[in-house]
């Protein structure tokens, strides 16, 4: 069966400081991957999507990029971080073998910029 | 642009007392609505997959249904550990993005 792992779980980064979240998919092979933003009492926000390894697609321009180094990894980076990049991260992945495209999600990470 | 508003916003209700939550949609050409569910602090559990109006879906006490314009989920006697936050996404055809509405907050109480 399909896993997908975020690492850290939370993190408390100062104003300015840089970024990496870390997203891995274990038990498929050539997934779609997604990362979204969740903020406080609103829809999940797609950030970046990719269909592959080096393909990435921006849904938002922003304080943030994403890469990905490997099938199943993706990493979403800041420079510098803002304190409105504060909120919920959740990488999903989906099978681009299947017609619909149901996403995964994985546990998230709670980043707090102060 | 595909637009998703999901009613009511937060729901309480008794256990076992039935209910339905809304999910209205404006996409261009729909490919598959999705309803998803959240638990605080965690990332949302896929539930089902609409594809057609008219098309229904069921797992234990949920059974989520879909029209031309908007999709319901009922939840049949509620028990506390329905709590959660409901999702609902649409995607469009030729299209990798879901667009997700805001959600709706059951809270169930014994």
């Amino acid at each position: 069966s399909q896993t997908i792992h975020q690492w850290p779980a939370t993190l408390v980064q100062p104003v300015g400081s840089p970024l990496s979240l870390e997203c891995t998919v274990e038990g498929t092979s050539n997934p779609n991957l997604y990362w979204y933003r969740q903020a406080a009492g609103r829809g999940l926000q797609l950030l970046f999507y990719s269909v592959g390894i080096g393909q990435i697609s921006s849904e938002v321009p922003q304080n943030l990029s994403a890469s990905r180094p490997q099938d199943r990894q993706f990493i979403l980076s800041s420079k510098k971080l803002l304190l409105s990049d504060s909120g919920f991260y959740l990488c999903a992945w989906s099978d681009q073998g299947l017609p619909y495209n149901e996403q995964f999600f994985g546990p998230g990470t709670r980043l707090t910029v102060l | 642009e595909d637009q998703v508003t999901q009613s009511p916003e937060a729901l309480r209700l008794q256990e076992g007392e039935s209910s339905s939550l809304n999910c209205s949609y404006t996409v261009s050409g729909l490919r598959g609505l999705f309803w998803y569910r959240q638990d605080p602090g965690k990332g949302p559990e896929f539930l089902f997959t609409l594809y057609s109006a008219g098309e229904e879906k069921e797992k234990e006490r949920l059974k989520a249904t879909l029209t031309k314009k908007e999709s319901f989920l009922h939840i049949t006697a509620p028990k506390p550990e329905d709590s959660a936050t409901y999702l609902c996404a649409v995607q469009a055809r030729g299209d990798y993005k879901l667009s997700f509405g805001a959600g709706t907050t059951v809270t169930v109480r014994a």
